[in-house]
């Protein structure tokens, strides 16, 4: 079975652009979380998505956006790219989204995305 | 709020056990994780404790919760070379959440 996928594993951006990020959970699953990770850090919460819905975000700028779509899979966007936003972006599915247990999340490999 | 702690680098010999630890601050959390990622990979769960355990062990793997002291630990015992890696701690301050806050991570080098 496959994992999470992501895509695209590297991309390069200048200062001012757009990104889409894309991620496809694992089969059956129908939370999606996003996480940011810069260099020497731990993953940072962006998004969660769960049935199409937002059901938490972090502490991140509107620049930031998601959306999931009927098929469960997911988008990130990142708007008026800034220097800072060069990181390791992370997808994770899980099976569920709101439940009373561990949240035992799937991570992708991750985007990485270079902003010059 | 959420404040994940970690010390940075452990150097273990292959075979020997490896002791990483973790605190955490907020008090809610009802799940607390290990997480381990090596180069250029995402993150692989390796166990999480619920915040009513004081010990889980699985295979090698033993954490260990003080929840007064809010500190976790994770041991792995007879390390070996594929235990080199950066390991997380991440809490979930938020029931029934997909939000974790992750400490900073402790770089593991198993010496052959």
């Amino acid at each position: 079975d496959a994992g999470v996928t992501q895509s695209p594993t590297h991309l390069i951006k200048t200062r001012g652009q757009h990104v889409t990020l894309r991620c496809s959970p694992i089969s059956g699953h129908k939370s999606v979380s996003w996480y940011q990770q810069v260099l020497g850090q731990g993953p940072q919460f962006i998004f969660q998505y769960y049935e199409k819905e937002e059901r938490g975000r972090g502490n991140f700028p509107d620049r930031f956006s998601a959306r999931q779509f009927p098929n469960y899979s997911s988008e990130l966007n990142v708007n008026a790219l800034l220097l800072g936003d060069s990181a390791l972006y992370l997808c994770a599915s899980s099976l569920v989204g709101s439940i009373s247990g561990a949240n035992v999340l799937t991570f992708g490999a991750g985007s990485r995305l270079t902003v010059l | 709020g959420e404040d994940v702690e970690q010390s940075l680098f452990l150097s273990v010999r292959e075979g020997d056990s490896s002791v990483i630890n973790c605190t955490y601050t907020d008090s809610s959390s009802t799940y607390l994780y290990w997480y381990k990622q090596e180069p250029g990979a995402g993150l692989q769960l390796l166990t999480y404790i619920f915040s009513n355990m004081d010990m889980k062990q699985d295979q090698r793997l033993t954490v260990l919760l003080n929840k007064k002291d809010k500190h976790l630990s994770l041991r792995i015992a007879d390390t070996q070379t594929g235990d080199s890696a950066i390991y997380f701690c991440a809490e979930s301050p938020f029931y029934g959440n997909n939000r974790l806050a992750f400490g900073k991570g402790n770089q593991v080098v198993v010496i052959p």
